[in-house]
This record gives structure tokens, C-alpha cells and sequence, in this order.
């Protein structure tokens, strides 16, 4: 079955620095894929949709140049939190929607738990 | 905006009984999808179900099935002979013509022996 693949699976990372997360679609083309946050506890938040060989989207709330996202092939977009500060610290999940499925299926990945210190 | 409501915070059932999870929701469009989600202690997201809105006929998948109401948008997932391993958070979520998804609050379901 179709697989997305993130990484990392869980970082630390000092107060300031940038961390790039990445989401592969393995044997898919996608096209569409969403970057979620998700609190201790709470639901899955959407951050953005990341469109291939465009800009993304952005949900309301979400600063733009905070989270940077790059989605420069059919098969890996990339979050990037910049700057980051301890309440950056969450869970991060992307999904992919395989683009030539007549099912429109999302897909999605392991996670990426982020510490900020 | 479209917005999904899941009532119960926690669930709790026995082993090899029948558990429903109430799932409401709120839109404008005909045309949309719903899904419920399992979230295991791994954080995996696993896609339990799922329902086109203009099938009247109600989605199952083994032990899983749902109860979809249209007129009043309403979303229900019934797990039947329960196991320990049906222990974990659920989600229903919806899906428009857009094509992202919106998640409910969460159930935490437990299973008891």
C-alpha cells in the first residue's frame, strides 16, 4: 500500500535554531500535502497545504515565515520551522493525497515530535 | 467554516462488546466526505472508515461501521466485538470539496477485559 514517509521521527533542538522536517511520498505522486500540529491531547490542527511547484496555503493563525514550506517535487514537501521557541514544541504530521488515485485517498506520516529548549 | 464536533471526551468498553462514537458536523456543501480516524499510542494516524456523502448506503469495514444521517448531519462509528487492540483515540474528520480535512476533538477509547 501506498507509504509517506517523515523525518525526523523526533527532535531537540536549542531555542533559535531552524529544524526541517521532511515528507516523502514513496510510491506515489503527490501533488497535495498538508502539514497538521497537534498538542498533547488535542486534535490535529491544519497548519497549511503544500501544493507542488507553487506557494502553499495557510491556514488562519499561521505565521507564514515561521513555518516554511517547500514542495519542489511530486514526492516531498518540506516544513521547516524557523527560529524556533519552546512553544513551537509539538507534534507535527504531514498526509499526502495521491494524485492519481480515483479514490482520493490521504496518506500519512509517522509524525515528527519536536522539543524546543 | 466547516466544524466537527465529538461529544465524548472518553469511552470505555468491554472486551467483545459493542461501543458507538457520536460524530456531528456542520457545513454548507452537499458534496464532502467523512472518515474516522484511529490514533494508537504511536501517533500513527489510521484510517478506520469512510463514507461518501451521497451514498445513502451506510460504510462497513469488518467490525466497523457507521451510522451517516445526512439531514442531520450526524456521523456515528459502531465498533463491534471490541478488542484490546481497538484501544486508542479517534477522530472523525470531514473532507470538502477543497479537499482538506477537519478533526473532530477525539475519543479515547478504552477497552476493558
Amino acid at each position: 500500500g501506498a507509504v509517506v514517509s517523515q523525518h525526523p521521527s523526533w527532535v531537540i533542538c536549542k531555542s533559535g535554531t531552524s529544524v526541517k522536517i521532511e515528507c516523502r511520498s514513496l510510491d506515489f505522486q503527490a501533488t497535495t500535502m498538508f502539514w497538521y500540529r497537534q498538542f498533547p491531547k488535542q486534535s490535529l490542527m491544519l497548519m497549511a497545504t503544500s501544493n507542488e511547484g507553487s506557494k502553499a496555503t495557510y491556514e488562519q493563525g499561521v505565521e507564514k515565515d515561521k513555518f516554511l514550506i517547500n514542495h519542489a517535487s511530486l514526492t516531498l514537501s518540506t516544513l521547516t520551522v524557523t527560529s524556533a521557541h519552546p512553544e513551537d514544541s509539538s507534534f507535527y504530521i504531514c498526509s499526502a493525497r495521491d494524485t492519481i488515485a480515483t479514490n482520493e485517498k490521504l496518506f500519512f506520516g509517522s509524525g515528527t515530535q519536536l522539543s524546543v529548549l | 467554516a466547516q466544524t466537527v464536533t465529538q461529544s465524548q471526551p472518553e469511552m470505555s468498553v468491554q472486551e467483545a462488546e459493542t461501543v458507538t462514537l457520536s460524530c456531528t458536523y456542520d457545513t454548507s456543501e452537499s458534496d464532502y466526505y467523512l472518515f474516522w480516524y484511529k490514533q494508537p499510542p504511536s501517533r500513527q494516524m489510521i484510517l478506520v472508515i469512510r463514507q461518501e456523502a451521497y451514498k445513502q448506503q451506510n460504510a462497513t469495514e469488518n467490525r466497523f461501521s457507521v451510522n451517516f444521517q445526512k439531514a442531520a448531519k450526524s456521523f456515528s462509528l459502531k465498533i463491534s466485538d471490541s478488542q484490546l487492540g481497538d484501544a486508542a483515540m479517534y477522530f472523525c474528520a470531514y473532507r470538502g470539496l477543497v479537499g482538506k480535512l477537519t478533526f473532530g476533538t477525539g475519543t479515547r477509547l478504552q477497552v476493558t477485559l
